[in-house]
């Protein structure tokens, strides 16, 4: 069964703090992918990551920062939380370079920045 | 570069039908349906792709029109089970570089 899951469902913050969110995925996917849902926005892609160490922004970067080390695990970084950031956000993972690329969602993480 | 869903929301008595639509203004790849439950993650339903045929499985399918660069996603005969919302992601070129909708609420009453 295909996993991807994330550290942790819910997560409160204070303003100005360093947040890390961490992905990892159990199906060897080179392809990781962060997004942020808010209501009547749907899912805004932060970053992705097509291999190791490599990595493109989405439309909305600004304000955080990953990392993938290993090919399972992707890091999204809040480098100083702010109050606006606060949301769900949702990591997948996907093959690359297939026909039927279907994305595999975690469960989210809920971020509240006081 | 987000693609444009209609409507946001809809309310159905279980059996009705409905249609939920996605546009881009560029062309595109292919589009996929995502149908997400209430505190759960988006789960894959479907992709269409370029030259593509229409696809569906049960009473779900749906259908892309690359000349509109529109997608449509027909539920017929609602089950209760169909409640969620349903995402439309595209994708410009096969390149895994994805944007999703906003999304259609779908409610489906007894």
């Amino acid at each position: 069964d295909v996993k991807v899951t994330q550290s942790s469902r819910y997560l409160v913050k204070r303003t100005g703090e360093k947040v890390f969110l961490e992905c990892v995925q159990d199906m060897d996917h080179e392809n990781m992918f962060w997004y942020r849902q808010d209501p009547g926005l749907g899912l805004r892609l932060i970053y992705f990551s097509y291999d190791v160490k490599m990595k493109e922004k989405g439309d909305i970067p600004e304000g955080y920062s990953v990392s993938r080390e290993k090919k399972e695990r992707f890091s999204l970084i809040l480098e100083s939380a702010s109050t606006n950031q606060t949301s769900m956000y949702l990591c997948a993972s996907s093959f690359e370079r297939v026909i039927n690329n279907e994305q595999f969602f975690g469960p989210g993480t809920r971020l509240t920045v006081l | 570069q987000q693609p444009v869903q209609s409507p946001q929301a809809v309310i159905l008595r279980e059996g009705e039908d409905a249609v939920i639509n996605c546009s881009s203004s560029k062309a595109l790849y292919s589009v996929h349906w995502y149908r997400q439950k209430h505190g759960e993650a988006p789960v894959f339903l479907m992709i269409l792709l370029k030259g593509g045929e229409q696809k569906g499985h049960d009473k779900i399918s749906a259908s892309f029109n690359e000349k509109k660069q529109q997608s449509s996603l027909y539920l017929t005969a609602s089950q209760l089970s169909y409640s969620g919302t349903y995402f439309c992601g595209t994708e410009i070129v096969n390149n895994n570089d994805m944007r999703f909708g906003a999304g259609t609420r779908l409610t489906v009453k007894p």
